[in-house]
Protein backbone atom coordinates (compact mmCIF):
# COMPACT_ATOMS: atom_id res chain seq x y z
CA UNK A 1 0.00 0.00 0.00
CA UNK A 2 0.88 3.70 -0.90
CA UNK A 3 2.77 5.23 1.94
CA UNK A 4 3.85 9.11 3.33
CA UNK A 5 7.11 9.25 5.59
CA UNK A 6 7.02 11.76 7.73
CA UNK A 7 9.89 12.67 10.28
CA UNK A 8 8.22 12.01 13.99
CA UNK A 9 8.85 15.23 15.84
CA UNK A 10 10.56 18.57 15.57
CA UNK A 11 11.62 21.15 17.96
CA UNK A 12 11.71 24.84 17.16
CA UNK A 13 11.94 28.36 19.44
CA UNK A 14 9.37 31.16 19.51
CA UNK A 15 9.73 33.33 16.58
CA UNK A 16 11.73 30.73 14.49
CA UNK A 17 11.25 29.08 10.96
CA UNK A 18 9.45 24.97 11.45
CA UNK A 19 9.27 23.27 8.17
CA UNK A 20 8.27 19.51 8.57
CA UNK A 21 8.26 17.04 5.31
CA UNK A 22 6.18 14.32 3.72
CA UNK A 23 7.37 12.08 0.82
CA UNK A 24 5.49 9.82 -1.21
CA UNK A 25 6.44 8.27 -4.81
CA UNK A 26 3.02 10.24 -6.17
CA UNK A 27 3.62 13.65 -5.19
CA UNK A 28 4.80 14.68 -8.54
CA UNK A 29 1.26 14.14 -9.77
CA UNK A 30 -0.71 14.07 -6.72
CA UNK A 31 -1.52 17.16 -4.12
CA UNK A 32 -0.24 17.49 -1.27
CA UNK A 33 -2.64 18.58 2.17
CA UNK A 34 -1.75 19.29 5.59
CA UNK A 35 -3.99 19.04 8.60
CA UNK A 36 -3.11 20.22 12.52
CA UNK A 37 -4.05 18.75 15.52
CA UNK A 38 -4.26 19.66 19.16
CA UNK A 39 -4.79 17.51 21.35
CA UNK A 40 -8.27 16.46 22.40
CA UNK A 41 -9.36 18.09 19.74
CA UNK A 42 -10.39 17.37 15.51
CA UNK A 43 -8.13 17.99 12.67
CA UNK A 44 -7.83 21.45 11.32
CA UNK A 45 -7.05 21.80 7.18
CA UNK A 46 -4.29 24.09 7.13
CA UNK A 47 -3.00 23.89 3.53
CA UNK A 48 -4.70 22.16 0.32
CA UNK A 49 -4.16 21.46 -2.82
CA UNK A 50 0.02 22.22 -2.23
CA UNK A 51 -0.08 25.82 -1.15
CA UNK A 52 -3.47 26.75 -0.68
CA UNK A 53 -4.37 28.17 2.55
CA UNK A 54 -7.96 28.07 3.86
CA UNK A 55 -9.70 30.80 5.20
CA UNK A 56 -8.94 31.61 8.74
CA UNK A 57 -5.46 30.14 8.61
CA UNK A 58 -2.69 32.81 9.38
CA UNK A 59 -0.26 33.59 6.98
CA UNK A 60 2.69 32.16 8.64
CA UNK A 61 1.64 28.92 7.40
CA UNK A 62 2.53 27.90 3.84
CA UNK A 63 3.10 24.77 1.51
CA UNK A 64 5.62 24.18 -1.03
CA UNK A 65 6.13 21.39 -2.73
CA UNK A 66 9.35 20.19 -4.78
CA UNK A 67 9.16 16.37 -6.62
CA UNK A 68 8.32 13.48 -4.05
CA UNK A 69 8.54 16.16 -1.69
CA UNK A 70 6.19 18.62 -0.09
CA UNK A 71 6.44 20.73 3.19
CA UNK A 72 4.96 22.56 5.35
CA UNK A 73 6.70 25.40 6.95
CA UNK A 74 5.41 27.82 9.55
CA UNK A 75 6.99 30.95 9.88
CA UNK A 76 7.29 33.02 13.02
CA UNK A 77 6.36 29.98 15.32
CA UNK A 78 3.94 30.74 18.22
CA UNK A 79 3.64 28.44 20.95
CA UNK A 80 -0.47 28.12 20.21
CA UNK A 81 1.10 25.94 17.15
CA UNK A 82 2.28 23.18 19.07
CA UNK A 83 0.46 20.49 17.83
CA UNK A 84 0.62 17.68 15.87
CA UNK A 85 0.87 17.73 11.93
CA UNK A 86 -0.09 15.07 9.39
CA UNK A 87 -0.15 15.28 5.39
CA UNK A 88 -2.50 13.57 3.32
CA UNK A 89 -2.56 12.82 -0.25
CA UNK A 90 -3.83 9.93 -2.49
CA UNK A 91 -1.90 6.85 -4.93
CA UNK A 92 -1.85 7.37 -8.64
CA UNK A 93 -3.23 4.21 -9.25
CA UNK A 94 -6.85 4.60 -7.40
CA UNK A 95 -6.90 2.50 -4.71
CA UNK A 96 -5.73 4.55 -2.10
CA UNK A 97 -7.54 7.90 -2.55
CA UNK A 98 -6.46 9.01 0.53
CA UNK A 99 -3.22 8.32 2.54
CA UNK A 100 -2.21 10.04 6.28
CA UNK A 101 1.57 10.34 6.84
CA UNK A 102 2.24 9.02 10.52
CA UNK A 103 2.14 12.86 11.97
CA UNK A 104 5.08 15.40 13.34
CA UNK A 105 5.14 16.37 16.91
CA UNK A 106 5.64 20.19 16.56
CA UNK A 107 7.56 21.26 20.09
CA UNK A 108 7.91 24.85 20.62
CA UNK A 109 10.90 25.38 22.29
CA UNK B 1 -21.40 28.17 9.07
CA UNK B 2 -20.52 24.76 8.34
CA UNK B 3 -20.91 22.13 11.14
CA UNK B 4 -20.45 17.87 11.94
CA UNK B 5 -21.90 16.78 15.26
CA UNK B 6 -21.62 13.55 16.09
CA UNK B 7 -23.05 11.37 18.23
CA UNK B 8 -21.92 10.71 22.02
CA UNK B 9 -19.18 8.13 23.51
CA UNK B 10 -19.93 4.57 23.76
CA UNK B 11 -18.61 1.38 25.35
CA UNK B 12 -19.79 -2.09 23.86
CA UNK B 13 -18.36 -5.35 24.27
CA UNK B 14 -16.75 -7.30 21.41
CA UNK B 15 -18.92 -8.86 19.52
CA UNK B 16 -21.56 -6.61 19.60
CA UNK B 17 -23.76 -4.14 17.02
CA UNK B 18 -22.69 -0.87 17.01
CA UNK B 19 -23.97 3.06 14.36
CA UNK B 20 -22.25 6.02 15.74
CA UNK B 21 -23.66 9.48 13.47
CA UNK B 22 -22.89 12.46 11.83
CA UNK B 23 -25.37 15.75 11.42
CA UNK B 24 -24.47 18.44 9.15
CA UNK B 25 -25.90 21.57 9.06
CA UNK B 26 -24.65 24.76 7.01
CA UNK B 27 -24.15 23.57 3.62
CA UNK B 28 -25.21 21.37 0.96
CA UNK B 29 -25.45 18.38 2.98
CA UNK B 30 -25.94 16.02 -0.03
CA UNK B 31 -23.84 17.34 -3.03
CA UNK B 32 -20.33 16.77 -0.31
CA UNK B 33 -18.43 13.78 0.15
CA UNK B 34 -18.54 12.21 3.80
CA UNK B 35 -15.36 10.68 5.02
CA UNK B 36 -15.21 8.67 7.91
CA UNK B 37 -11.52 8.56 9.64
CA UNK B 38 -10.20 6.65 12.42
CA UNK B 39 -7.42 7.36 15.08
CA UNK B 40 -6.39 5.07 17.21
CA UNK B 41 -4.71 6.03 21.01
CA UNK B 42 -1.43 7.78 20.70
CA UNK B 43 -1.44 6.69 17.01
CA UNK B 44 -2.09 8.75 13.65
CA UNK B 45 -5.06 9.22 10.95
CA UNK B 46 -6.60 5.95 9.36
CA UNK B 47 -8.86 6.73 6.28
CA UNK B 48 -11.85 4.15 6.42
CA UNK B 49 -14.06 5.76 3.61
CA UNK B 50 -16.06 8.10 1.86
CA UNK B 51 -19.61 8.26 0.71
CA UNK B 52 -22.00 11.11 -1.24
CA UNK B 53 -24.76 11.48 0.06
CA UNK B 54 -26.83 12.30 -3.34
CA UNK B 55 -26.36 8.67 -4.97
CA UNK B 56 -24.75 7.09 -1.98
CA UNK B 57 -21.68 6.25 -4.29
CA UNK B 58 -19.38 4.82 -1.36
CA UNK B 59 -15.62 3.93 -1.71
CA UNK B 60 -14.10 1.79 1.44
CA UNK B 61 -10.33 2.00 2.37
CA UNK B 62 -9.02 -1.92 1.43
CA UNK B 63 -8.23 -1.95 5.24
CA UNK B 64 -12.20 -1.25 6.29
CA UNK B 65 -13.74 -3.23 3.57
CA UNK B 66 -15.90 -5.44 4.47
CA UNK B 67 -15.59 -4.53 8.54
CA UNK B 68 -17.63 -1.84 8.25
CA UNK B 69 -20.61 -0.21 6.78
CA UNK B 70 -20.90 3.56 5.53
CA UNK B 71 -24.32 5.00 5.01
CA UNK B 72 -26.21 8.53 4.46
CA UNK B 73 -29.66 10.04 4.54
CA UNK B 74 -30.12 13.09 2.97
CA UNK B 75 -33.25 13.94 4.56
CA UNK B 76 -32.13 13.97 8.17
CA UNK B 77 -28.47 15.18 6.51
CA UNK B 78 -26.61 12.20 8.89
CA UNK B 79 -24.25 9.78 7.57
CA UNK B 80 -23.46 6.82 10.03
CA UNK B 81 -21.10 4.45 10.35
CA UNK B 82 -21.72 1.09 11.57
CA UNK B 83 -20.25 -2.46 12.32
CA UNK B 84 -22.05 -5.85 12.92
CA UNK B 85 -19.94 -7.35 14.98
CA UNK B 86 -17.07 -5.39 16.92
CA UNK B 87 -13.69 -6.14 17.30
CA UNK B 88 -11.33 -4.94 20.95
CA UNK B 89 -9.32 -3.72 17.87
CA UNK B 90 -11.60 -1.51 17.44
CA UNK B 91 -11.23 0.80 20.52
CA UNK B 92 -10.57 4.03 18.88
CA UNK B 93 -11.90 7.77 18.07
CA UNK B 94 -13.54 7.73 15.07
CA UNK B 95 -14.20 11.39 13.18
CA UNK B 96 -16.29 12.33 10.29
CA UNK B 97 -15.55 15.33 7.67
CA UNK B 98 -16.61 16.57 4.70
CA UNK B 99 -14.56 16.18 2.13
CA UNK B 100 -14.03 17.00 -1.55
CA UNK B 101 -12.80 14.92 -4.63
CA UNK B 102 -9.91 16.96 -6.57
CA UNK B 103 -8.46 16.95 -10.02
CA UNK B 104 -6.71 14.22 -9.47
CA UNK B 105 -8.63 11.47 -8.30
CA UNK B 106 -8.24 11.66 -4.73
CA UNK B 107 -9.77 13.31 -1.58
CA UNK B 108 -9.38 15.74 0.55
CA UNK B 109 -11.77 17.08 4.27
CA UNK B 110 -12.26 20.69 5.00
CA UNK B 111 -14.52 20.62 8.17
CA UNK B 112 -14.35 17.87 10.91
CA UNK B 113 -16.43 16.58 13.58
CA UNK B 114 -15.45 16.58 16.96
CA UNK B 115 -15.21 12.67 16.92
CA UNK B 116 -17.26 9.81 18.61
CA UNK B 117 -15.14 7.94 20.91
CA UNK B 118 -16.07 4.18 21.01
CA UNK B 119 -14.16 1.78 23.61
CA UNK B 120 -14.25 -2.00 23.91
CA UNK B 121 -14.55 -3.64 26.98
CA UNK B 122 -15.35 -7.03 28.17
Amino acid sequence: SYELTQPPSVSVSPGQTASITCSGDAFPKQYGYWYQQKPGQAPVLVIYDDTERPSGIPERFSGSKSGTTVTLTISGVQAEDEADYYCQSGDNSDVDPVVFGGGTKLTVL
Amino acid sequence: EVQLVQSGPEVKKPGESLKISCKGSGYNFATHWIGWVRQTPGKGLEWMGVIYPEDSDTRYSPSFQGRVTISADTSTTTAYLQWSSLRASDTAMYFCARGFYNSRWNYYFDYWGQGTLVTLSS
